[in-house]
């Protein structure tokens, strides 16, 4: 089955980058999709079809990558980014999709 | 606006069944997939179960086929998750979600979720 590998974790202090990177482990890859998950929230998708920016969500957040591995941007880090963020895909039918296992970011 | 507002949750016994609906609003609800995700406490999200727009089609993850089975009732905009033969590792948060294609399969990713509702599988 198809598998999406996040680091567990990313610090970063306000105003810096931070970058997480979702790895699949088969090709061909579908595209990537990455959502956004604070505690006592429901997810909120940031970043469509690997580089699509939904209305409403921040320039700052940003994805890209081709291949095997896509990494989400967010730029000028605020404090209200801290939260954990989930790739997800879809296999090549559409028809399974899974999440990575997510990234928790801790703005220092 | 649209709105995604689950119930049916609540402690169960292992062994035993719950059954979850989701009703939604904001959006042409027979125009597109739905589909059930789950969050165990202190674990990340996990895909459950996806349904066609109009509910011919039927996608289960591997962990949950032969005892979750889900439905849609388009007159009634609503989305249910029929939960049998539960075991305390279903307990999790469910949301229900909105397929972010139009009038594909499963929707392929999610575009708008609701607020979940929390299952407890306990003895």
């Amino acid at each position: 089955s198809h598998e999406l590998t996040q680091p567990p974790s990313v610090s970063v202090s306000p105003g810096q980058t931070a970058r997480i990177t979702c790895s699949a482990d088969v090709l061909p890859k579908q595209y990537t999709y990455w959502y956004q998950k604070k505690p006592g929230q429901a997810p909120v998708l940031i970043i469509y079809k690997d580089d699509k920016r939904p209305s409403g969500i921040p320039e700052r957040f940003s994805g890209s990558g081709s291949g095997t591995t896509v990494t989400l941007t967010i730029s000028g880090v605020q404090a209200e980014d801290e939260a954990d963020y989930f790739c997800q895909a879809a296999d090549i039918t559409g028809t399974y999709m899974v999440f990575g296992g997510g990234t928790k970011l801790t703005v220092l | 606006e649209v709105q995604l507002l689950e119930s049916g949750g609540g402690l169960v016994q292992p062994g035993g069944s719950l059954r979850l609906s989701c009703v939604a609003s904001g959006f042409i609800f027979s125009d597109y997939a739905m589909t059930w995700v789950r969050q165990a406490p202190g674990r990340g999200l996990e895909w459950v179960s996806s349904i066609s727009a109009n509910g011919d089609s039927k996608y289960n993850a591997d962990s949950v086929t032969g005892r979750f089975t889900i439905s849609r009732d388009n007159s009634k905009n609503t989305l249910y998750l029929q939960l049998n033969s539960l075991r305390v590792e279903d307990t999790a948060l469910y949301y229900c979600a909105k397929g972010g294609q139009f009038r594909h399969t499963t929707g392929r990713y999610f575009d708008q979720w609701g607020q979940g509702t929390l299952v407890t599988v306990s003895s």
